[in-house]
């Protein structure tokens, strides 16, 4: 699977827009990228995955750059509830075997401040 | 819908004992997960199962077996618990494309 590289922690006054950024320069075609966040002490939470479109949905927006090597998580209006470890994953198409496997890496700590 | 739920949320075990962590899911996922969490760091799957009646190994399986008791439970066994078992482990589920896995609120097991 591709490598993921994240700063290791961002901050964002609330109500702003929070841009946490991601590269995987070694993603191939057939690899989707996908973010989950960690809020302390819970299990991770699905927000959002694209394969080369952007895409949004009701918790955030995901660009991802033309040439796949990087892309963007964007929460639009940050509260303090979205203080949590953001991870950036690629994974290839479910076919299978060790597919199914999500490699989480340290991921960025969001810290949302009043 | 409950979700993903797991059993105990915390456990302390003497080293050599013996227990099993268990999971269901209410969501009619075919895929279910075994991570494990260690301080400081990101999830590692210890097994998985892709459909019901099959098994996989993931990441770090030594240690550990599972069973997939029907399409709703999953469970993971520590035969004989060794410190290094000491972490927080999250069980998940997800449909046959697993793009979206839903974890569950985890155990807290600490081996002494």
């Amino acid at each position: 699977d591709a490598k993921t590289t994240q700063p290791p922690s961002m901050d964002c006054a609330e109500g702003r827009a929070a841009n946490l950024p991601c590269n995987h320069s070694t993603i191939s075609g057939n690899e989707y990228v996908y973010w989950y966040r960690q809020i302390h002490s819970q299990g991770p939470q699905y927000i959002i995955h694209g394969l080369k479109n952007n895409e949004t949905n009701e918790m955030a927006s995901l660009i991802i750059t033309e040439d796949r090597k990087s892309s963007t998580l964007i929460l639009p209006h940050a509260t303090l509830r979205d203080t949590a470890v953001y991870y950036c994953i690629v994974r290839p198409r479910n076919s299978g075997g060790s597919n199914y496997k999500l490699t989480f890496g340290k991921g960025t700590l969001l810290t949302v401040n009043p | 819908n409950a979700g993903v739920t797991q059993t105990p949320k915390f456990q302390v075990l003497k080293t050599g004992q013996s227990m099993t962590l268990q999971c269901a899911q209410d969501m009619n996922h075919n895929s279910m997960y075994w991570y494990r969490q260690d301080p400081g760091m990101g999830l590692r799957l210890i097994y998985y199962s892709a459909s019901e009646g099959t098994t996989d190994k993931g990441e770090v399986p030594n240690g550990y077996n599972v069973s997939r008791l029907n399409k709703r439970e999953f469970s993971l066994r520590l035969e004989s618990a060794a410190p290094s078992q000491t972490s927080v482990y999250f069980c998940a589920s997800s449909d046959s494309q697993g793009h979206e896995q839903y974890f569950g609120p985890g155990t807290r097991l600490t081996v002494t």
